[in-house]
């Protein structure tokens, strides 16, 4: 699986955008890109992931560069509650391929 | 929306106990695994089970530790002499097959005295 590279930590105002960076430079055509996040020391929680088109849902919205060797999570509107470590992992999504976690962005969502 | 439970949320036990962390993955789901985070570390990888087997394992995972999922729904993990390096908390995850997210469990906090 492809190396990710992230911010060890970011900012941001409450009610403002977050965009999270990660940088998969090496990652290869059938790797997705998922985003996780841990609050605390609660179980990591899946936010989002995608192949190469932008993707968005509830919680988020990535967006991939063309080249796929980038990639943001957007946060629209933060909250105090996104305060978290955000992980970002490049992963080949077939049989009982597992999740490795680095060291991820922790984000402080300020008031 | 489904979760992964587990239990007990926490446990603390005497050096060179066994004990065994359970978890309930989500019914339709087809992969389950382990992960263990030491207080202030990363989340590392322990073991991937798929129809009834381990199919991965990492380093940590030595002879004493083992896994299964005796009746279908329950998937446990058990340290058979612990150490009072195995403190950590302990994550259950589990995902259908295809490019799906993995779901966690919240933990189980186990401290080794």
């Amino acid at each position: 699986d492809a190396k990710t590279t992230q911010p060890p930590s970011m900012d941001c105002a409450e009610g403002r955008a977050a965009n999270l960076p990660c940088n998969h430079s090496t990652i290869s055509g059938n790797e997705y890109v998922y985003w996780y996040r841990q609050i605390h020391s609660q179980g990591p929680q899946y936010i989002i992931h995608g192949l190469k088109n932008n993707e968005t849902n509830e919680m988020a919205s990535l967006i991939i560069t063309e080249d796929r060797k980038s990639s943001t999570l957007i946060l629209p509107h933060a909250t105090l509650r996104d305060t978290a470590v955000y992980y970002c992992i490049a992963l080949f999504s077939g049989g009982y391929n597992k999740l490795i976690f680095g060291a991820g962005t922790r984000l402080a969502v300020h008031p | 929306e489904p979760e992964v439970t587990q239990t007990p949320s926490h446990q603390v036990t005497q050096m060179g106990q066994e004990v065994i962390l359970r978890c309930v993955p989500i019914s339709n789901h087809l992969y389950f695994y382990w992960y263990r985070q030491i207080l202030g570390q990363k989340v590392e990888f322990l073991v991937s089970f798929y129809n009834n087997e381990i199919s991965e394992k990492s380093e940590i995972f030595d002879d004493q530790f083992s896994v299964e999922r005796p009746d279908g729904s329950n998937f446990t993990l058990k340290i058979r002499s612990t150490k009072l390096e195995d403190s950590a908390m302990y994550f259950c995850a589990s995902r259908i097959q295809g490019p799906g997210g993995y779901t966690f469990g919240s933990g189980t906090r186990l401290t080794v005295v």
